[in-house]
């Protein structure tokens, strides 16, 4: 398995454009996490999904967050309109529960400068 | 609500002499907890997990960890540091009585000085 993957690695973007991040989940993992890395805060849940049904968005900062898993092999989160603020490293995880491994396998991170 | 926490930032240690890098959780029923290690530009890459069992468990890279319910604390640890050490660790938990979130701590910069 080629792990998880994460579109784009790197996006510069201009204040109040959308922007759209992407993740691959390993084959078979019914979990998927989005997390957010900040110097500041370290790293924040956003969101996570079970069998791409969303369980807990309170992670999410604002209404301008908004995240997708439409099938098992495809999340999106999006940011619209982007702030400066928002600028950070964005990483998706994902689990398999059924292996009782309980371990999440991270993506390589989407880095988000918002100018 | 669980929640996890580092209480150092940065923590400096001789290479040759043995490091500990703290941990505290908080959860309202059975943790598991994890460390993860992440190195300049790279995702988190897993090191060790305590599920039931042991209270000392070992991982990746000579490290290990030991779970103190009482204290609930579940400091990594290694007898001899290396220069290839130095990185960021996050300590992370799993509540599985309440929900399957998995939440970090915010990250200890492990330096170790040649």
């Amino acid at each position: 398995d080629a792990g998880v993957i994460q579109s784009p690695r790197h996006e510069v973007t201009e204040m109040g454009q959308e922007v759209t991040l992407r993740c691959k989940p390993i084959s078979g993992h019914d979990y998927l996490f989005w997390y957010r890395q900040t110097m500041m805060r370290g790293l924040e849940l956003l969101i996570y999904f079970n069998n791409n049904v969303p369980i807990d968005d309170s992670g999410m900062p604002e209404d301008r967050f908004s995240a997708k898993m439409p099938n098992a092999s495809f999340s999106t989160l999006k940011i619209q309109p982007s702030e400066p603020r928002d600028s950070a490293v964005y990483f998706c995880a994902s689990v398999d529960s059924d292996s009782g491994a309980n371990v999440l396998t991270f993506g390589a991170g989407s880095r988000l400068t918002v100018l | 609500a669980q929640s996890v926490a580092q209480p150092e930032d940065q923590v400096n240690v001789a290479e040759g002499n043995p490091l500990t890098v703290k941990c505290t959780y908080s959860v309202s029923g059975n943790p598991y907890l994890f460390w993860y290690v992440q190195y300049p530009n790279r995702g988190l890459q897993f090191l060790l997990k305590y599920i039931t069992g042991d209270n000392l468990v070992k991982g990746s890279y000579g490290f290990e960890a030991e779970f103190n319910k009482s204290q609930t604390s579940f400091h990594l640890k290694k007898p001899s540091a290396l220069v290839s050490d130095s990185a960021l660790y996050f300590c992370a938990v799993r509540d599985m009585n309440r929900d399957d979130k998995i939440i970090f701590g915010k990250g200890t910069r492990l330096h170790i000085l040649p």
